[in-house]
């Protein structure tokens, strides 16, 4: 298994600004992922994110609002630019072992916009 | 393209009580399912995963069981407790990038 740390927990931000969540993990993971569950939904796919390439977005998701770094195995960031109220959600990291078979998740960081 | 449905959406029973929470996807060409649970505002915890060629996996009071054919996978829940008390999702593995493809999850609440 791998443990995962996610900060900030929790961030109340206004609307136009820009907050990077940072990720990091316990081993070296090939796979990272970074997911979103809006209020009352499911988790959907922001991007991968695997080290030494560019991250790759889900459609409806794109770098110039999700900018995403992977510097090494251990860590990565997102970060939510020009904020609006919409992007209020929980932002999640997770990592694929080894075959990407099971993943395992951070505890998230809930952003509320005002 | 892969859809993940949970029934219920909610369930409330009493202290005591055996379960099942369903899940079922439109593709059958999976590699595994992954059961999670997450409590209000947190992050996910992994239950159990079950890779393509396993019929269950078993963990203390929990046991899933995946039927790849009809597309169907079960979270059985022995002798409920409130301390079971939370959402649980079900995913799939089979996102075109390596991911998860989750359905909405079952609110599960159990009254003392």
């Amino acid at each position: 298994s791998a443990v995962i740390s996610q900060k900030p927990s929790r961030d109340i931000c206004q609307r136009g600004t820009s907050l990077t969540i940072q990720c990091q993990v316990d081993s070296q993971v090939t796979m990272m992922f970074w997911y979103r569950q809006q209020p009352g939904q499911s988790l959907t796919l922001i991007a991968t994110a695997n080290q030494g390439s560019e991250a790759t977005y889900e459609s409806g998701f794109v770098i110039d609002k999700f900018p995403i770094s992977r510097p090494n195995l251990t860590f990565s960031t997102l970060t939510v630019s020009n904020m609006s109220p919409e992007d209020s959600s929980i932002y999640l990291c997770s990592v694929g072992t080894s075959g990407g078979y099971e993943q395992y998740f951070g505890p998230g960081t809930r952003l509320t916009v005002t | 393209k892969q859809e993940v449905t949970q029934i219920p959406a909610a369930l409330s029973v009493p202290e005591g009580e055996n379960l099942v929470l369903n899940c079922s996807f439109t593709d059958s060409a999976i590699y595994n399912l992954q059961w999670f649970r997450q409590d209000p505002g947190k992050g996910l915890t992994s239950l159990l995963l079950i890779q393509s060629s396993q019929r269950e996996q078993t963990s203390g009071r929990l046991n899933a069981s995946l039927d790849k054919s009809s597309g169907r996978s079960t979270l059985y829940i022995a002798a409920s407790q409130p301390g079971d008390s939370a959402t649980y999702l079900c995913a799939v593995y089979g996102g075109s990038q390596g991911n998860l493809i989750f359905g909405k999850g079952t609110k599960l609440s159990v009254k003392p």
